[in-house]
């Protein structure tokens, strides 16, 4: 089964719109983390926010936040008034204490912010 | 304070050369993961080191790959023999503690010929 699916390939939104990232996972260990990064077209991996198994907030990071519902085993990303320079890829990864902390990846979202 | 630093960016192969890639973490960093990503896909894990330690390698493959990180200097990823199915971006990732943030460096780009 795969641990962490993003079903979106590919999304479109309009400049100052917000936007919802979907993002599922699978676990049973009690401890995790899930993580947002963003990948632009110069192919860095930028760090965007984190959520733990424990929070009880939601994250929030400037114009992202985390819609994190732990009984669903979701982690969506939202992103509030969309900027042209968030057009990239979004991925979404897993962290898991009894697995030596590695990320896991989902396939990724492609967003083009239209202007 | 300076971000995970890669080189080389970019690194061009012929069939049965080797591929040798640095990774230095952000300072106070101990521990390094290493991560593959083939064409429109996205991150698969592939070693985990502390200082001269390896502690998890299940996502390397089992020959011509090794990886290590000693106790000067940067970690190394190294593949002998290169194969055209080697061509990925290989990543790097450092963080002070195994349940913090990782960040990741730029990226090399391998290409085999």
């Amino acid at each position: 089964a795969q641990k962490i699916t993003q079903t979106q390939p590919g999304m479109f939104v309009q400049e100052k719109e917000a936007v919802t990232l979907d993002c599922t996972y699978d676990t049973s260990d009690p401890s995790y983390g899930l993580f947002w990064y963003k990948q632009p077209s110069s192919g860095e991996m930028i760090f965007l926010i984190y959520q733990g198994s424990y929070d009880q907030q939601n994250a929030t990071e400037g114009r992202y936040s985390l819609n994190f519902q732990k009984a669903r085993k979701s982690a969506n990303l939202v992103i509030s008034a969309s900027q042209l320079g968030d057009s990239a890829m979004y991925f979404c990864a897993m962290r898991e204490r009894d697995s030596s902390y590695k990320l896991i990846f989902g396939s990724g979202t492609r967003l083009l912010v239209r202007p | 304070n300076a971000g995970v630093m890669q080189n080389p960016r970019h690194l061009v192969r012929r069939r049965g050369q080797e591929a040798r890639l640095r990774c230095s973490p952000m300072k106070g960093h101990s521990h390094v993961y290493w991560y593959r990503q083939l064409p429109e896909e996205g991150l698969k894990f592939m070693v985990y080191l502390q200082k001269e330690n390896i502690i998890d390698e299940s996502g390397m493959p089992k020959e011509r790959f090794s990886a290590e990180f000693p106790k000067e200097g940067p970690s190394i990823l190294r593949i002998q023999q290169v194969v055209r199915g080697d061509s990925a971006a290989y990543f790097c990732a450092s963080s002070p503690r195994d349940e913090e943030t990782q960040y990741f460096g730029p990226g090399t780009r391998l290409l085999v010929l």
